[in-house]
């Protein structure tokens, strides 16, 4: 159990264009997910916490209405990137908190969607 | 807030003892974790420890924690080929649930 997936795997897309990124818990409800992007070589930046039905906490730096965040139900967030440009070219990864989850805290990960801006 | 440092490389020969380290800064993270990726991959949870423990266990894992140097390292025994990843180590920060993750180690095993 605990599947997270993401969709599309890789995007290849022009510049000025917008590109949506979905991220699905498969068997789990998850109130909160988290969005991340990683360079190449580089740790994983955290940019958003979504909580199901409300409004997207954004890290220092990140802008929202470049990176729209959408979470509208408990299975599924979903991540805009509005007038991509090649420096938005990363990998972006998702994770899920499970509902009601232990004390520990855990993220499930999904498997990354690569986003190429040319 | 936390942040998470390792170091960014290291080599072993299959069958040898890896030991990947991590300091942080926040003393108030409650678990501290390890997670794994490969390449183009998501992360993978390998292993995690409560803040009050000092040593967790899980078959070719060791997670050894320092609270006082706020130092954090990870023991895989009989390192295998398929072992050869990029490995994080993990805090959280407060009670947000968010993960800060230190630059991530590559391991590289030789045959």
């Amino acid at each position: 159990g605990a599947v997270v997936s993401q969709h599309p795997s890789w995007v290849i897309c022009k510049s000025g264009t917008s590109v949506k990124i979905e991220c699905r818990s498969l068997d789990f409800q998850a109130t909160t997910m988290f969005w991340y992007r990683q360079f190449p070589k580089q740790s994983l930046m955290l940019m958003a916490t979504s909580n199901e039905g409300s409004k997207a906490t954004y890290e220092q730096g990140v802008e929202k209405d470049k990176f729209l965040i959408n979470h509208a139900s408990l299975t599924l967030s979903t991540l805009t990137v509005t007038s991509a440009h090649p420096e938005d070219s990363s990998f972006y990864i998702c994770s899920a908190r499970r509902t009601g989850t232990s004390a520990h805290n855990e993220q499930f990960f999904g498997p990354g969607t690569r986003l190429t801006v040319l | 807030g936390e942040d998470v440092e390792q170091s960014l490389f290291l080599s072993v020969r299959e069958g040898d003892s890896s030991v990947i380290n991590c300091t942080y800064t926040d003393s108030s993270s409650t678990y501290l974790y390890w997670y794994k990726q490969e390449p183009g991959a998501g992360l993978q949870l390998l292993t995690y420890i409560f803040s009050n423990m000092d040593m967790k266990q899980d078959q070719r894992l060791t997670v050894l924690l320092n609270k006082k140097d706020k130092h954090l390292s990870l023991r895989i025994a009989d390192t295998q080929t398929g072992d050869s990843a990029i490995y994080f180590c993990a805090g959280s920060s407060g009670n947000t649930g968010k993960l800060i993750f230190g630059q991530g180690t590559t391991l590289q095993v030789k045959p």
